[in-house]
């Protein structure tokens, strides 16, 4: 089975700017999840599309917005880049409740 | 105050040693998570747990839902363990997200 993969590796924008961070998922996970880890913490719940439906939502401003498509890839956009979005993005995949399988990461740096 | 906290922050071991890392959280849960990730960024999960005790090799996993507390320990550390160890719940509710904690970053020294 092939596992969660992220694209692109790293990304590098300016204030203002729109970006879009993309995630494969590993065949037959009905559910994504979007984090954000800035340098040094943990993880921090973006939100979570299941069967192509957002199905929670953590403390992040509208501008963040997510799509799951029915092929189990997903999409984060993220628009009016402000500096402190700097941070690494992490798309994990699951069936249903089962163990979340993680993707390496976008890092995206603001300048 | 974090939901999920983690002790220590920091951990640097000798070849060879017992090392705990604990985690205590402040939410209901349906299941907690030991996470390990590298440099890289890459995060792989060790162990999902709702109760009792698992072990997987050199790594044993225990919760305590009363007290809300668990333990990840590593018997006979080795330098290929240095990583950030991370402690994730799923909180009780309709979503799967995980809550995680700062991490705990472990050095082990040859």
């Amino acid at each position: 089975e092939t596992g969660v993969t992220q694209s692109p590796t790293h990304l590098i924008k300016t204030r203002g700017q729109q970006v879009t961070l993309r995630c494969s998922s590993q065949s037959g996970h009905n559910t994504v999840s979007w984090y954000q880890q800035a340098l040094g913490q943990g993880p921090q719940f973006i939100f979570q599309y299941y069967r192509e439906e957002e199905n929670g939502r953590g403390n992040f401003p509208p501008r963040f917005s997510g799509l799951q498509f029915p092929n189990y890839s997903s999409e984060l956009n993220v628009n009016a880049l402000e500096l402190d979005d700097s941070a690494l993005y992490l798309c994990a995949s699951s069936r249903d409740s089962q163990p979340q399988h993680f993707g390496d990461g976008t890092r995206l740096s603001i300048l | 105050k974090n939901e999920v906290e983690q002790s220590p922050q920091n951990l640097t071991a000798q070849e060879g040693e017992f090392i705990t890392i604990n985690c205590s959280y402040s939410v209901g849960i349906s299941a907690l998570h030991w996470l390990q990730q590298h440099p890289g960024g890459g995060i792989v999960s060790l162990f999902m747990l709702s109760s009792g005790k698992k072990k997987h090799g050199r790594l044993i996993a225990t919760i305590n839902i009363q007290e809300k507390h668990s333990s990840l320990h590593i018997t006979a550390s080795h330098p290929r363990d240095s990583a950030v160890y991370i402690c994730a719940v799923t909180p009780l509710g309709g979503t799967y997200k995980y809550i995680f904690g700062t991490g705990t970053r472990l050095k082990v020294l040859a």
